[in-house]
């Protein structure tokens, strides 16, 4: 299983959005609704920001947002803050009932 | 709230195993999966597999051909993650992480990875 394709940097200033893409194959994102995204600061593990494509866990904040096109999935961060500075992955499920994940996206707030 | 506590960092050399632990607490340890996925340095995440630790049964990536052994003992809440024939580019963080609740039966993976371990370094070197 090939990991998923997502930019391997996105950078944007304090107050603007910016979309991280994760693209994969009808075998993974596109067949299923089972898309996360976690974030990870340097030095420390990985935390869960969105499930199932387009959900928040409890607590965090709702300046972040999923979606999904065809075998492309997003993650959407608005009003960007300077603690955003991290790198982030996407995972999905595959057609083999294992987990995939995307090669990470650093984000720098410039 | 739900912790994590993985083992302390190991130094191997190649050809030889490395087991590492991860206990857990403040829930019931046998009520949910536990994944494992593990970062080589500068690298991604990638899925290594899941126990269903009230049951044993195990699910693992095709990537590691059998080398993984995932098991777990219930009497201290602990999950173990051993990983043999070790190679150079093994060297990695390597994580434990909450899966889905074990009345789950389909698409065990899907469900979101929550908590995470704090990690442990698994350094491979002659």
């Amino acid at each position: 299983q090939s990991a998923l394709t997502q930019p391997a940097s996105v950078s944007g200033s304090p107050g603007q959005s910016i979309t991280i893409s994760c693209t994969g194959t009808s075998s993974d994102v596109g067949g299923y609704t089972y898309v996360s995204w976690y974030q990870q600061h340097p030095g420390k593990a990985p935390k869960l920001m969105i499930y199932d494509v387009t959900n928040r866990p409890s607590g965090v904040s709702s300046r972040f947002s999923g979606s999904k096109s065809g075998n492309t999935a997003s993650l959407t961060i608005s009003g960007l803050q300077a603690e955003d500075e991290a790198d982030y992955y996407c995972s999905s499920y595959t057609t083999t009932s294992t987990l995939v994940f995307g090669g990470g996206t650093e984000l720098t707030v410039l | 709230q739900v912790q994590l506590v993985q083992s302390g960092a190991e130094v191997k050399k190649p050809g030889a195993s490395v087991k590492v632990s991860c206990k857990a607490s403040e829930y019931t340890f046998t009520d949910y999966y536990m994944h494992w996925v593990r970062q080589a340095p500068g690298q991604g995440l990638e899925w290594m597999g899941w126990i269903n630790p009230n049951s044993g049964d195990t699910k693992s990536s095709q990537n590691f051909q059998g080398r993984v052994t995932m098991t777990r003992d219930t009497s201290i809440s602990t999950a173990y993650m051993e990983l043999s024939s070790l190679k150079s580019d093994d060297t990695a963080v390597y994580y434990c992480a909450r899966g889905p609740p074990k009345t789950r039966k389909i698409a065990v993976a899907g469900h979101p990875i929550d908590p995470w371990g704090q990690g442990t370094l698994v350094t491979v070197s002659s």
